[in-house]
C-alpha cells in the first residue's frame, strides 16, 4: 500500500525567508509520481510542482523546487522567497505506476503554512 | 483556457435526499477523477473513469454512491440517501490521455456538501 507522511501539522515563516515542507513516503513501486498542490483558504486544489522518479534532477517550478531524495523516500517542497500568498494548506501526494489500472493520488493530511509580514 | 469545472460549488441537502455534482474535465482530457475531503483531512479517491467506462472505483462506498462519465456530457457523481457523514467536499480532477508519463491531474474548485 501507499502512504504519503507529512510530519508538520502548521509552520510558521517570515515573509521573503525560504521555508521547507517534508514528505516522506512509502511504496514498493519503482516507477512512481510525486505531486504538491496547495489549497489556499478558498479551498481549490492548485498544483504546483512534479517529480517522476527516474528524473535524476530536482524539478523547480519558479519559487518551488523539490528536494528529491529517493534513497530516503522523501519528497520536500521548497518554496524560496516567501509571500503573504503563499498562506495556504499544501498537500504531497504520489501516484503510483500506470498498468496497475489507476492513476489515484494518495495524499498526506497537508501542512498549514501561514507567511508572517 | 477553461479549466476544470465543478457545479454546483456549494450544495445542501437534507438527510434522504439525493445529491449530484457535476464535473467538466478540461477541453483535451479524457480522464476523470473523482476525491473525497473530509475537514481537516487530506484528499481520499474514490473512482477514476474514462468516457463511458469506469476504471477504479476502488474508493467508492460500497452503498449510495455512483458515478459515470458519459460519451456526452460531464461526469457525474451521485449520492443517493444522503447522510450527515457524507458532508464534506467533493473534488474532481483531470488529466490528459497518458503517454508522457506525467498524467498530473488538475483539479477543479470543488463542490461542499452539507447535509442537514
Amino acid at each position: 500500500a501507499q502512504k504519503i507522511t507529512q510530519t508538520q501539522p502548521g509552520m510558521f515563516v517570515q515573509e521573503k525567508e525560504a521555508v521547507t515542507l517534508d514528505c516522506t513516503y512509502d511504496t514498493s513501486d519503482q516507477s512512481y509520481g510525486l505531486f504538491w498542490y496547495k489549497q489556499p483558504s478558498s479551498g481549490e486544489m492548485i498544483f504546483l510542482i512534479y517529480q517522476g522518479s527516474y528524473d535524476e534532477q530536482n524539478a523547480t517550478e519558479g519559487r518551488y523546487s523539490l528536494n528529491f531524495q529517493k534513497a530516503r523516500k522523501s519528497a520536500n517542497l521548497v518554496i524560496s522567497a516567501s509571500q503573504l500568498g503563499d498562506s495556504a494548506m499544501y498537500f504531497c501526494a504520489m501516484r503510483v505506476r500506470p498498468g496497475a489500472g489507476s492513476y489515484q493520488l494518495t495524499f498526506g493530511k497537508g501542512t498549514k503554512l501561514s507567511v508572517i509580514p | 483556457n477553461a479549466g476544470v469545472m465543478q457545479n454546483p460549488r456549494h450544495l445542501v441537502r437534507r438527510r434522504g435526499q439525493e445529491a449530484r455534482l457535476r464535473c467538466s474535465p478540461m477541453k483535451g482530457h479524457s480522464h476523470v477523477y473523482w476525491y473525497r475531503q473530509l475537514p481537516e483531512e487530506g484528499l481520499k479517491f474514490m473512482v477514476y473513469l474514462q468516457k463511458e467506462n469506469i476504471i477504479d472505483e476502488s474508493g467508492m462506498p460500497k452503498e449510495r454512491f455512483s458515478a459515470e462519465f458519459p460519451k456526452e456530457g460531464p461526469s457525474i457523481l451521485r449520492i443517493q440517501q444522503v447522510v450527515r457523514g457524507d458532508s464534506a467536499a467533493y473534488f474532481c480532477a483531470s488529466s490528459p490521455r497518458s503517454g508522457d508519463g506525467q498524467e498530473t491531474q488538475y483539479f477543479g474548485p470543488g463542490t461542499r456538501l452539507l447535509v442537514l
